[in-house]
């Protein structure tokens, strides 16, 4: 039973337009959510989190909205470049404890 | 951001010897670290948690016999896979928590042949 969800294996998009990649989860006593993107055979790094009392994060082009009641985050990359192409994985975590991975999403951002 | 450094990026050994892979946090302290397994275009798999001091705990259906875990100081932790067989390889991922956000290793491609 997946407890975070990304239901698009894979997104592309054109370069310069607005990636957004969807997550959900279904554990209530998640409160914190973060964003990392993955490069092949390299490890995950940190884009941007979320704690549950707000419902928007902004840092540069990424912006994450949260909503709680329907249990959806999601990401937003504004403009893309080709250099945001790359697997982005969506996690959560009952604040400061474990953090459990969706599956991913790729995204291929289009020149 | 803070710094997950692990060793070896890569490593080839033969089929059934034993192979370390070291997980450093470099510039804070980690009482608990994690450690992964991703297989290709799959998730990344939890595979036990480690803890600083006391025994590691594995997730159901990682051999703890196989994947030796050792936390022995605050920013270091080994996993060891002990006799390693071709499908032992992967990409294993260490990873740390600092101030509520996990800061993850560069990871270990491991091939067994």
């Amino acid at each position: 039973d997946q407890q975070v969800k990304q239901n698009s294996p894979s997104l592309s998009v054109q370069e310069g337009r607005i990636s957004i990649l969807n997550c959900d989860y279904t554990n209530s006593m998640f409160d914190y959510f973060l964003w990392y993107k993955k490069y092949p055979a390299e490890g995950p790094t940190f884009l941007i989190s979320i704690s549950s009392i707000k419902d928007k994060n902004e840092d540069g082009r990424f912006t994450v909205f949260l909503n709680k009641s329907a249990k959806h985050l999601s990401l937003h990359i504004v403009p893309s470049q080709p250099g945001d192409s790359a697997v982005y994985f969506c996690a959560a975590s009952p604040r400061g404890q474990n953090f459990v991975f969706g599956p991913g999403t790729r995204l291929s951002v289009l020149p | 951001g803070a710094v997950v450094s692990q060793h070896p990026s890569r490593v080839i050994c033969k089929s059934g010897t034993s192979v370390k892979i070291e997980c450093r946090s470099l510039d804070f302290q980690a009482t608990t670290m994690f450690w992964y397994r991703q297989f290709p275009k799959q998730s990344l798999m939890l595979m036990a948690t480690s803890n600083e001091g006391s025994k590691a705990t594995y997730e159901q259906g990682v051999e703890k016999d196989k994947f030796l875990i050792n936390h022995a100081s605050l920013t270091l932790s080994t996993l060891t896979v002990t006799s390693a067989h071709p499908e032992d390889s992967s990409f294993y991922i260490c990873s740390a928590i600092d101030r509520l956000v996990a800061f993850f290793g560069q990871g270990t491609r491991l091939t067994v042949v």
